[in-house]
């Protein structure tokens, strides 16, 4: 299974484009790169997804260069309410299920 | 409002008790899943379930025990739990990466948070 790494933390503020890069060097041919918020006390939601190139739906923008060991999530314009933590899984479906392993997160601190 | 319903949302058990955690999806899915998350660590996987057959189990200790008696519904009976088992107990679902669906898509419960006393 492919293993990511993220920052810890990150603080921005209101208004500002984030970025968040993951890292995942062994990332195989079939994985998808799948990004969830998640709030406290809550489950994790799904943002986001991609394989390759670049992807944007109404609240994120992932980008994922041609090698695929990284990517970066873009949240443009953030407000208080994105302030949670941020996962990137690597994996991929095999039939209906998932072995789809969360990493550390990032904690998106947005200040006013 | 994600589809998947857990119950009860908070829960305090004493180490010899026996309790169970429900969770039930309405989203016609066919894979669900139990993953725990301790404060300040990741999620971790612990079963799997697809069409009602258990399909992984992440080395999970035996006091807890998984039930999904239908696509619709899964169990977690807990017994003679320890202090460290005190977490957030998270619930999700999945279709699948059929056509139509994408691939790693899991839709996840608000958790029922359990201390052992």
């Amino acid at each position: 299974l492919a293993k990511t790494t993220q920052p810890i933390s990150m603080d921005s503020y209101e208004g500002q484009e984030v970025n968040i890069t993951c890292s995942h060097n062994n990332i195989a041919t079939n994985d998808y790169i799948t990004w969830y918020q998640q709030f406290p006390s809550q489950g994790p939601r799904f943002i986001i997804q991609g394989y390759k190139t670049k992807v944007t739906n109404e609240v994120a923008s992932l980008f994922i260069p041609a090698d695929r060991k990284s990517s970066t999530l873009s949240l443009p314009r953030v407000s208080l309410s994105d302030t949670a933590v941020y996962y990137c899984l690597v994996g991929v479906f095999s039939g209906n299920t998932g072995k789809l392993i969360f990493g550390q997160g990032t904690t998106l601190q947005v200040k006013p | 409002e994600t589809g998947v319903t857990q119950t009860p949302r908070h829960l305090v058990m004493g180490m010899t008790n026996k309790k169970s955690l429900k969770c039930e999806q309405h989203l016609g899915h066919n894979a669900m899943y139990w993953y725990k998350q301790s404060a300040k660590k990741p999620l971790e996987l612990m079963f799997v379930y697809s069409l009602e057959e258990r399909v992984e189990n992440n080395s999970v200790p035996s006091r807890f025990s998984p039930e999904c008696p239908n696509s619709s519904h899964l169990f977690l009976h807990l017994h003679t739990l320890q202090p460290e088992d005190s977490a957030l107990y998270l619930c999700a679902s999945s279709q699948g990466a059929g056509e139509g669906f994408r691939s790693g898509e899991l839709f996840f419960g608000e958790g029922s948070r359990l201390t052992v006393l």
